[in-house]
């Protein structure tokens, strides 16, 4: 079975500061994906970025960005520039390749921007 | 842009009664999904479904949960009888047909509240 750990369960930063989010998954699969979602207040889930594990380059998306390391099986996600808007609950979830399957989540990582 | 949509955005209802949460998938995509979150725990999945039946459910899906696609367009979750602890969140999510669309799309939840 899959698991995704995420051991900081909350978090601060200061606005437009730098800040990195852990995320370490145990798999006896080759083949997946890696997402981190942000949940603000609303609770809708919302994908920030995503990465294939059989690409070794890092995938970023503007401000947002990971440091894979799929030998050590972690998924960091790091937030350049942080804004107050980026205050959410960010969930780092697993799934494997094919066959559209479910996604596991971890227990996530509550970030506050601080002004 | 195409978004998943779900309703009610809340429900109340009493210990032992039936809901039903409704789900309109984005049009063209054939896989969907269903995933609970208990307020300040982490998204856990229920049950996927593709070609009009189950292609994986969870421990949690016991007996009184089933799901359906009535028509071309909703997909629902009913809960038989429920008890105090299906309380939560409840998230629709759908992704594409194609084995390399893996992406899930989520819609904004049902918050289920049972009294």
């Amino acid at each position: 079975a899959q698991t995704v750990t995420q051991s900081q369960p909350e978090m601060s930063v200061q606005e437009a500061e730098t800040v990195t989010l852990s995320c370490t998954y145990d798999t006896s699969e080759n083949n997946y994906y890696l997402f981190w979602y942000k949940q603000p207040p609303s609770r809708q889930m919302i994908l920030v970025i995503r990465q294939e594990a059989y690409k070794q380059q890092n995938a970023t998306e503007n401000r947002f960005s990971v440091n894979f390391q799929k030998a050590a099986k972690s998924f960091s996600l790091k937030i350049s520039d942080s804004q107050l808007g980026d205050t959410a609950m960010y969930f780092c979830a697993f799934m494997k390749r094919y066959n559209n399957n479910d996604m596991r989540f971890g227990a996530g990582t509550r970030l506050t921007v601080k002004p | 842009e195409p978004e998943v949509t779900q309703t009610p955005s809340h429900q109340v209802t009493q210990m032992g009664q039936e809901v039903i949460l409704r789900c309109v998938p984005i049009s063209n995509h054939l896989y969907f999904y269903w995933y609970r979150q208990i307020l300040g725990q982490k998204v856990e999945f229920l049950v996927s479904f593709y070609n009009n039946e189950i292609s994986e459910k969870s421990e949690i899906f016991d007996d009184q949960f089933s799901v359906e696609r009535p028509d071309g367009s909703n997909f629902t979750l009913k809960i038989r009888s429920t008890k105090l602890e299906d309380s939560a969140m409840y998230f629709c999510a759908s992704s594409p047909p194609g084995l390399e669309n893996y992406e899930q799309y989520f819609g904004p939840g049902t918050r289920l509240t049972v009294t």
